[in-house]
């Protein structure tokens, strides 16, 4: 198994609502990644986890809230969120962290913000 | 902030190579230079990395000059599938696991 996948596909949500987004990985890896990507945009950096403990949180707002239960899977909640907040949420993993680690994505979950 | 510069656009015809510039001036001595696409609305997808040395795959070449201040991404022979958004990343250093995309370049491949 060679792929990341990530569920649901699209998800609509109002401002009120609470709701998670969820990724997994079967290939060993142990680091898991969260972007943000707006339209036209590049993917940005959310936060990083590496061996299951959260390593790099890039000054994301706290209405997002990341999880990772254990090393196949990682889950982003999502409470309070803005029509900003719109976007294409993607996950991606590696082998480690490290630099020499190439990175694989998932397909992403279309979110939007009501 | 991105240290990678690259052109916004590119067209290449079908069946020709593309050839893709990166300039990476500030890049360091331990920092690998990264290859994915976008293909629309699509994850990205790895295309190739490499540190000094060109490298080379069933996708794509990579040649890096002696400097490694820039870099360039060959795709043999593009074909329509080819098109999507190219992005030259440079990996942080100080934060191995810190991935920055830069703005890209969207190739359009032309029958």
């Amino acid at each position: 198994d060679t792929e990341v996948t990530q569920t649901p596909k699209h998800l609509v949500m109002g401002m009120t609502n609470k709701k998670s987004l969820k990724c997994e990985q079967h290939m060993g890896h142990r680091a898991m990644y969260w972007y943000k990507q707006k339209a036209k945009k590049p993917p940005e950096l959310m936060f990083v986890y590496s061996y299951e403990k959260l390593s790099i949180n890039e000054s994301v707002p706290s209405r997002f809230s990341p999880e990772c239960p254990n090393s196949s899977l990682l889950n982003l909640h999502l409470h309070a969120l803005q029509p900003e907040d719109s976007a294409l949420y993607l996950c991606a993993s590696s082998r480690t962290g490290h630099s020499y680690n190439e990175q694989f994505f998932g397909p992403g979950t279309r979110l939007t913000v009501l | 902030d991105a240290k990678t510069t690259q052109p916004p656009s590119m067209d290449c015809a079908e069946g020709r190579a593309a050839n893709l510039p990166c300039n990476h001036s500030t890049i360091s001595g331990n920092e690998y230079v990264y290859w994915y696409r976008q293909i629309h609305s699509q994850g990205p997808q790895y295309i190739i990395h490499g540190l000094k040395n060109n490298e080379t795959n069933e996708m794509a070449s990579l040649i890096i000059t002696e400097d490694r201040k820039s870099s360039t991404l060959i795709l043999p022979h593009a074909t329509l599938r080819d098109t999507a958004v190219y992005y030259c990343i440079d990996r942080d250093s100080g934060g191995y696991q810190k991935v920055t995309f830069g703005t890209g370049t969207k190739l359009q491949v032309i029958p």
